[in-house]
């Protein structure tokens, strides 16, 4: 199966502060996602990063407050801008590889915001 | 859009008996339907998935789901609960037709298994 890395793997922040979350696979991948998993709920889909453009943003997500990063075919940033105690969140990042159809996930990056 | 619904929060079974967690979806092409189990401070693991072919379609750790297109279900199932099964599970679609490529996720249903 796939591998997909993300680090950190959590952190404790002050509002007003910015963190970088990084994603990185062990293949080239086709599709990259980064999903929030808020306190007891499911997973939403912030964005899907697409390479070499702009990332994609589901409603409700703006550029502004997750810019994204996918510089190459293995590797995406989520920035979580600007933090409030409400981004207290796991962030998960995700990929798809061409062809196939299982989407795969990383451990989580557990956010709290203080 | 598609959507995903779980209907229980939480299935409490005795290990050794059979466990049924269910979930039904609406999509308006062809599903693409997938469950996914996590433990804690884990990421997501895929545990099986539905494309097309059999029904009765098997997965890791000796779970199966079975795909209703009549019912629009895709229940999760094992014949046997383990203590260690005890986690939480999602059930997910994909629209098979469109090439959207948007996975959507249930709430989630906590399993809990006892000894």
């Amino acid at each position: 199966s796939a591998v997909i890395s993300q680090k950190p793997s959590r952190d404790i922040c002050q509002r007003g502060t910015s963190l970088t979350i990084q994603c990185q696979v062990d293949s080239q991948v086709t599709m990259m996602f980064w999903y929030r998993q808020q306190p007891g709920q499911s997973l939403t889909l912030i964005a899907t990063a697409n390479q070499g453009s702009e990332a994609t943003y589901e409603s409700g997500f703006v550029i502004d407050k997750f810019p994204i990063s996918r510089p190459n075919l293995t590797f995406s940033t989520l920035t979580v801008s600007n933090m409030s105690p409400e981004d207290s969140s796991i962030y998960l990042c995700s990929a798809r590889w061409q062809g196939q159809n299982i989407q795969y996930f990383g451990a989580g990056t557990r956010l709290s915001v203080l | 859009a598609q959507s995903v619904a779980q209907p229980e929060d939480q299935v409490n079974v005795a290990e050794g008996n059979p466990l049924t967690v269910k979930c039904t979806y609406s999509v308006s092409g062809n599903p693409y339907l997938f469950w996914y189990v996590q433990y804690p401070n884990r990421g997501l693991q895929f545990l099986l998935k539905y494309i097309t072919g059999d029904n009765l379609v098997k997965g890791s750790y000796g779970f199966e789901a079975e795909f209703n297109k009549s019912q629009t279900s895709f229940h999760l199932k094992k014949p046997s609960a383990l203590v260690s099964d005890s986690a939480l599970y999602f059930c997910a679609v994909r629209d098979g037709d469109t090439g959207f490529q948007k996975l959507v996720f249930g709430t989630g249903t906590r399993l809990l298994v006892s000894p």
